[in-house]
């Protein structure tokens, strides 16, 4: 079954606010990815945290991976339609076999 | 231009009628997946590969097979389709996974109905 899980499964943001989706292991994980599918689309690869701590940005964009490689987060700032879309964390528990969340619907109201 | 490509795009097909998604990559990528995206359950793991003939199971693998003769390709077959395997299909590739792993390149997907 999936390893890794994924809040909330739904945000809807108002245009310019923040919001954070939250990604939990039961077990230690070796790195994180995260992924963007928008509308219609396939994933497309965002990041990736190796380190314990490790804290990333893209724009507005903030990564961060957990000091005991358990949990992970992403942080938008004053979201914009273009953040529309679903965002997947993977994590890799086991070797050989990647594992993702359920995802993380976010629709932007104007 | 690098890419994973699938086919056939769409499909819909009725229950028992074996068929095959072919999925491609420009790559040289050692590592490929296939995933099912169904509402609620994100994406799961049907089989993967590792190298030309090797293949392990995914998460969820019953009704599925693979085989990987090629680098390149990696074909998921469904020998006999029930309506259950309705769902979106991705094929993913990337380079070799264990220890480290590097970021996975998505097909555009299948949409596959079985009636």
């Amino acid at each position: 079954g999936q390893q890794v899980m994924q809040i909330p499964q739904y945000q809807h943001v108002q245009e310019g606010e923040d919001f954070t989706t939250y990604c939990n292991s039961s077990t230690t994980l070796s790195n994180i990815q995260w992924y963007k599918q928008r509308p219609g689309g396939h994933p497309v690869f965002l990041i990736q945290l190796v380190k314990s701590g490790e804290v990333k940005k893209q724009k507005r964009l903030t990564f961060q991976f957990g000091e005991a490689k358990k949990n992970s987060s992403l942080h938008i700032t004053a979201t914009q339609t273009t953040d529309v879309g679903t965002y997947f964390c993977a994590g890799l528990p086991n070797d050989y076999k990647l594992s993702f969340g359920a995802g993380t619907t976010v629709t932007v109201r104007a | 231009e690098a890419q994973v490509t699938q086919n056939p795009r769409y499909l819909i097909t009725v229950t028992g009628k074996k068929l095959t998604v072919t999925c491609s990559q420009n790559m040289n990528h050692e590592y490929m997946s296939w995933y099912r995206q169904d509402p609620g359950l994100g994406l799961r793991q049907i089989y993967y590969s590792m190298n030309v003939e090797v293949t392990d199971k995914g998460d969820v693998p019953e009704g599925y097979k693979v085989s990987r003769k090629e680098k390149r390709n990696f074909p998921l077959i469904l020998e006999s389709p029930s309506p259950n395997q309705t769902s979106l299909y991705f094929c993913a590739s990337s380079f070799s996974l264990g220890g480290f792993s590097y970021e996975q390149y998505f097909g555009p997907g299948t949409r596959l109905t079985v009636t």
